[in-house]
């Protein structure tokens, strides 16, 4: 059974750095990219971008290039998501999703077959 | 402001027809990229409920269906049960810009009467 599991809520100050966690199983970890989605309280959901685990290849959303960072450790299955300075803007909820990347004759799709629970960012002075 | 365009909230009695669309541009939809939808139950993560246009993942009911033509895609739902009221959203992909990146609608609630 394909499963991405997240790392549980944070609370967290204005300024302060924080990285979460998204641990993939029952598939091929390298095989699938991982993508980030945000959604803030009562909105909408957001791409911010995504990783090939296989080899760390990124790219991000124009409106979160800069202010985050996503990486993958590979041999322990998990996908990271990280900020070096929390604003109170950033508390949202996060989560993870498989990245399907599939060719269907001279058609390319992007889509997402399987998410993470979530994780609750809380950040507050 | 979403680069994808939904109808804020649709509604519906059970049993009814309900339809939720998704108006992209000539670097989106219309430039002939796939429209995938999923739906998103109260409380919960967003779960695949078409992709590539009209597929269903295994699971999905054949009450819901999907369709893109122009620069446009739409979900229908018939039959409609109380426990579709969810919110739902169509995501594509974006060639413009620094991309190619993904791409999301701003999601419609939809309410079961």
């Amino acid at each position: 059974e394909v499963q991405l599991v997240q790392s549980g809520a944070e609370v967290k100050k204005p300024g302060e750095s924080l990285r979460i966690s998204c641990k993939g199983s029952g598939y091929s970890f390298t095989s699938y990219w991982i993508s980030w989605v945000r959604q803030m309280p009562g909105k909408g959901l957001e791409w911010m971008g995504r990783i090939d685990p296989s080899d760390s290849y990124t790219n991000y959303s124009p409106s979160f290039q800069g202010h985050v960072t996503i990486s993958a450790d590979k041999s322990i299955s998990t996908a990271y998501l990280q900020w070096s300075s929390l604003k109170a803007s950033d508390t949202a909820m996060y989560y993870c999703a498989r990245h399907v990347v599939a060719v269907a004759g001279t058609r390319e799709l992007w889509y997402f077959d399987y998410w993470g629970q979530g994780t609750l960012v809380t950040v507050s002075s | 402001q979403s680069v994808l365009t939904q109808p804020p909230s649709v509604s519906g009695a059970p049993g009814q027809r309900v339809t939720i669309s998704c108006t992209g541009s000539s670097s989106n939809i219309g430039a002939g990229y796939d429209v995938h939808w999923y739906q998103q139950l109260p409380g919960t993560a967003p779960k695949l409920l078409i992709y590539g246009n009209s597929n269903r993942p295994s699971g999905v009911p054949d009450r819901f269906s999907g369709s893109k033509s122009g620069t446009s895609a739409s979900l229908a739902i018939t039959g409609l049960q109380a426990e579709d009221e969810a919110d739902y959203y169509c995501q594509s992909y974006d060639s413009s810009l620094s991309g190619p990146y993904v791409v999301f609608g701003g999601g419609t609630k939809l309410t079961v009467l």
